[in-house]
């Protein structure tokens, strides 16, 4: 069974410092990794993902996640967060599987984003 | 906005009842899944449809079952609802392709009451 974790209920932060959002996972296979986010009373958008390639991947709004193999991390970053940042961020996997019924995504329980001024 | 369509944007209701959610996926996306988001399960898939056809369950609960009508659309029903039944429900879509992105709707929040 494939797994996500999020340690963090909550990550606060200046604006204009760096931060970064933690995410290890547990995928039989090369994992398929998502980042999400999620405004109040709006659905979820679709920040980046990992497919295969670059460890450092590159998405909207300025956000980037590096992937880690050994250490099964998929960590969110961003160089200077803004107060427009704070947010509800989910991160989700699922695996490589060819099979188009075995793509359901497993999502994290969530790190809540707070951007002070 | 992702393309994905949801409604309604609020039902209330009350035990016992019967509700149907709607969701049209993007332009040319054959998958449909559903999730539920609530505060004690988080977000948990619950079922997804490829072009017209159940493909996956997830935490799907007996009382609740989904299809998938030709033109793609699909709705979710949840019968004999149950106070815990309240969340918000999201639909999402995708192409179909091995590295494809799901994309969401703005979800549907259920209160039963």
């Amino acid at each position: 069974a494939q797994s996500v974790a999020q340690p963090e209920d909550q990550v606060n932060v200046a604006e204009g410092n760096p931060l970064t959002v933690k995410c290890t996972y547990s995928v039989s296979g090369n994992p398929y990794l998502f980042w999400y986010v999620q405004y109040p009373n709006r659905g979820l958008q679709f920040l980046l993902k990992y497919i295969t390639g670059d460890n450092l991947v590159k998405g909207s709004y300025g956000f980037e996640a590096e992937f880690n193999k050994s250490q099964t991390s998929f960590h969110l970053k961003k160089p200077s967060a803004l107060v427009s940042d704070s947010a509800l961020y989910f991160c989700a996997v699922r695996g490589p599987s060819m099979d188009t019924g075995r793509r359901a995504l497993t999502f994290g329980s969530g790190t809540r984003l707070q951007v002070q001024p | 906005d992702s393309g994905v369509t949801q409604t309604p944007k609020h039902l209330i209701t009350a035990t016992g009842q019967r509700v149907t959610l709607r969701c049209s996926p993007r332009s040319g996306d054959l998958s449909v899944y559903w999730y539920q988001q609530s505060l004690d399960q988080g977000l948990q898939f619950l079922i997804q449809y490829y072009n017209g056809e159940e493909r996956a369950k997830g935490n799907i609960l007996e009382r609740f079952s989904a299809q998938q009508f030709p033109d793609l659309h699909s709705e979710l029903n949840l019968s004999s609802l149950e106070l815990g039944d309240s969340a918000l429900y999201f639909c999402a879509s995708s192409p179909g392709t091995f590295t494809d992105t799901q994309y969401f709707g703005p979800g549907t929040r259920l209160t039963v009451l």
